[in-house]
Formats: structure tokens, C-alpha cells, sequence
């Protein structure tokens, strides 16, 4: 089975810092891994994902994330954080196989000015 | 635009009742899924469908039922079955299901229901 982990509920960074937002996971083969993010009230909007090649990935908003094997993670992160990014993001992981996709319990990220 | 239509955005029901939760793509997606967000609980899903006139239980499935007759729709019924309907719930799409695990799924805004 299929699992994903976030380690910290919430995240609070300086504007400008840089930011990192921990994942984990846990498939019995190659994972599919994703990040997504969620504003106040409002759906889930895709930033960036992991299927194969480079393990540094680039995604919408200045995001990016790193695909560690031996480590089984997936971290978010950016250079510079904005006030704006403060949101709440989700890793989510599925495998080769024909099940859905897992989401973790999400990390809360406040960023401030 | 293409994308997710969910309705209605609040709605209040009374223990004991039904309610049906509205979702339309025009995206041509294939796969449509509902999940329940709560907090501290992350996402969790409910039920998903790989194609019209198909579907399959998810991890949170008691209390719940749908059905997928056009492609463009997915609605969701929260019966009374349901111990603890009150959630924010969101329906999601992606191109289909199983093409090398990579879709991304597409997520409407949400649908807020409280249980009075």
C-alpha cells in the first residue's frame, strides 16, 4: 500500500528566506509523486510533479522539489519566500499500478513579512 | 474556460436527510474523483470513477453514493448513513486513470457542507 507523510503541520518562514516543506512516502515500486496547493475555501491547484529523469524538479510560482530515493522523499522548496505562498500544500504519491492517488495531511505555511 | 463546476458552494442539511452534491467537467476528462478534506485529516477519498457508467469505492466510501451516467458529471449523495457528513468536499478530474500514473487531477472549489 501506498502512503505519504508530512512531519509538520505548519511551517513559518520569513518573507525572503528560503522555505522547505518535507514529504515522504512509502510505494512498493517507482513513484509518481506530486505537489499540490490549497488557498483559503478554495479547491486544489496543481505546482509540480516527480514521474522520471532529473530527481530536481521545477514547478509553477518559483517552486521546486527533490526527488531523493535512498531517502524516500520529496521536499518543496523555494529560494525566496513571498507572503503570497502562505497556503496550505500537499504532497501526494500513487505507484505503477492502477490505484489512486494519496494524499498526506497537508503542511500549513505562513510567511512573514 | 475549461474546468470544474461544483454547487452548491454552502449547504446546510438537518440529520436525517439526504443531499446531493453537484460536479461538471467540460474538461473531457475520463476519471473524476470526490474527495473529503477535514482538518488535521488531509484528503481522503471517497469514491472514484476511470470512465461513464463505472465506479469504485475509496478509503471513506460508508454513508456515500454516486453515480457516473455522462461523462460530464459525477454527483455525490451524502446519506443518512453518514455518521459525521459535516466536511468541506471536493470533486477532482484528471484524463483518464491509469496512463503511467502521471495525470494531474483538475479540482473544483469545493462544496461546504454542515449538518445542522
Amino acid at each position: 500500500a501506498q502512503s505519504v507523510a508530512q512531519p509538520e503541520d505548519q511551517v513559518n518562514v520569513a518573507e525572503g528566506n528560503p522555505l522547505t516543506v518535507k514529504c515522504t512516502y512509502s510505494v512498493s515500486g517507482n513513484p509518481y509523486l506530486f505537489w499540490y496547493v490549497q488557498y483559503p475555501n478554495r479547491g486544489l491547484q496543481f505546482l509540480l510533479k516527480y514521474i522520471t529523469g532529473d530527481n530536481l524538479v521545477k514547478g509553477s510560482y518559483g517552486f521546486e522539489a527533490e526527488f531523493n530515493k535512498s531517502q524516500t522523499s520529496f521536499h518543496l522548496k523555494k529560494p525566496s519566500a513571498l507572503v503570497s505562498d502562505s497556503a496550505l500544500y500537499f504532497c501526494a504519491v500513487r505507484d505503477e499500478g492502477n490505484t489512486p492517488l494519496v494524499f498526506g495531511k497537508g503542511t500549513r505555511l505562513s510567511v512573514i513579512a | 474556460d475549461g474546468g470544474i463546476t461544483q454547487s452548491p458552494k454552502y449547504l446546510f442539511r438537518k440529520e436525517g436527510q439526504n443531499v446531493t452534491l453537484s460536479c461538471e467537467q467540460n474538461l473531457n476528462h475520463d476519471a473524476m474523483y470526490w474527495y473529503r478534506q477535514d482538518p488535521g485529516q488531509g484528503l481522503r477519498l471517497i469514491y472514484y470513477s476511470q470512465i461513464v457508467n463505472d465506479f469504485q469505492k475509496g478509503d471513506i466510501a460508508e454513508g456515500y453514493s454516486v453515480s457516473r451516467e455522462k461523462k460530464e458529471s459525477f454527483p455525490l449523495t451524502v446519506t443518512s448513513a453518514q455518521k459525521n457528513p459535516t466536511a468541506f468536499y471536493l470533486c477532482a478530474s484528471s484524463i483518464d486513470f491509469g496512463t503511467a500514473g502521471a495525470n494531474v487531477l483538475t479540482f473544483g472549489a469545493g462544496s461546504r457542507l454542515t449538518v445542522l
